[in-house]
C-alpha cells in the first residue's frame, strides 16, 4: 500500500459527459502528479501541483483540468469526453526535495 | 524533446534465470532516474539512482546509472514467478515531473 489514495476505481461514462477523479497523497506530501495510462500511449504526466499551487503542465487537455485543495487532496476534472480518453489516470505523491513519487491504484475511465 | 526508451519490450525466461532490463534517456536538466514495477495496478518503486547514488541494491535486484552513456540497468537474479510484471524506467528532470519508458514486460515461467 503506497498510501496514496484515489476513488473511484472504475468509472463508466459516456461521451460528452463530464467525471471528477480523486485523490489524496500520502500523509505529508505537498506535491500531487496526475498521469494517464494508455495502452498506445504509456504513462504520460499530466499535471504537478505543489502545496495548492500549479507547478508543472504537461501534454494535458484543454478540456482537462485539476486543482490541489487546502487539505492537500486533489481532483482532476475530464470534460466533454472523447472516446480516445479512456485510460488508467493516475495520481502520485512525493515529499520534500526530490523524493521518488509513489502511485495510488488508479482510476480506470471507459467511455462508451 | 524529453524521451526515455526501454529494451527489450518484452521478456520471457525461466525460473531461476538472471535478467538485465535495460534504459536509455535524453532529458534536459536531468536529475534522478527510477525504477517501478507494475503488477495489476500501480506502479510500485524500486530504486531511485542520482548523480550521487549511482548503484543500489536490494534483495535480488540492483541498479546502476551510467550518466556518461545515459542509461541504466536493472538486474533480477535468481529470478521468480513473482517478478512477473512490467518494469518501467521513468526519468526526472525539471519541475520533478516523470517521463516514462514503454517498460518491459517480463515473464517468469516456472
Amino acid at each position: 500500500d503506497s498510501g496514496v489514495t484515489q476513488t473511484p476505481k472504475h468509472l463508466i461514462t459516456a461521451t460528452g459527459q463530464r467525471v471528477t477523479l480523486r485523490c489524496s497523497p500520502r500523509s505529508g506530501d505537498l506535491s500531487v502528479y496526475w498521469y494517464q495510462q494508455s495502452l498506445d500511449q504509456g504513462l504520460q504526466f499530466l499535471i504537478q501541483y505543489y502545496n495548492g499551487e500549479e507547478r508543472a503542465k504537461g501534454n494535458i487537455l484543454e478540456r482537462f483540468s485539476a486543482q490541489q485543495f487546502p487539505d492537500l487532496h486533489s481532483e482532476l476534472n475530464l470534460s466533454s469526453l472523447e472516446l480516445g480518453d479512456s485510460a488508467l489516470y493516475f495520481c502520485a505523491s512525493s515529499g520534500e526535495g526530490f523524493q521518488p513519487q509513489h502511485f495510488g491504484d488508479g482510476t480506470r475511465l471507459s467511455i462508451l | 524533446e524529453d524521451k526515455v526508451v526501454q529494451s527489450p519490450l518484452s521478456l520471457v525466461v525461466h525460473e531461476g534465470d538472471t535478467v538485465t532490463l535495460n534504459c536509455s534517456y535524453e532529458v534536459t536538466n536531468f536529475r534522478s532516474l527510477l525504477w517501478y514495477k507494475q503488477e495489476k495496478k500501480a506502479p510500485t518503486f524500486l530504486f531511485m539512482l542520482t548523480s550521487s547514488g549511482i548503484e543500489k541494491k536490494s534483495g535480488r535486484l540492483s541498479s546502476i546509472l551510467d550518466k556518461k552513456e545515459l542509461s541504466s540497468i536493472l538486474n533480477i537474479t535468481a529470478t521468480q514467478t513473482g517478478d512477473s510484471a512490467i518494469y518501467l524506467c521513468a526519468v526526472g528532470g525539471g519541475a520533478q515531473k516523470l517521463v516514462f519508458g514503454q517498460g518491459t514486460r517480463l515473464t517468469i515461467n516456472p
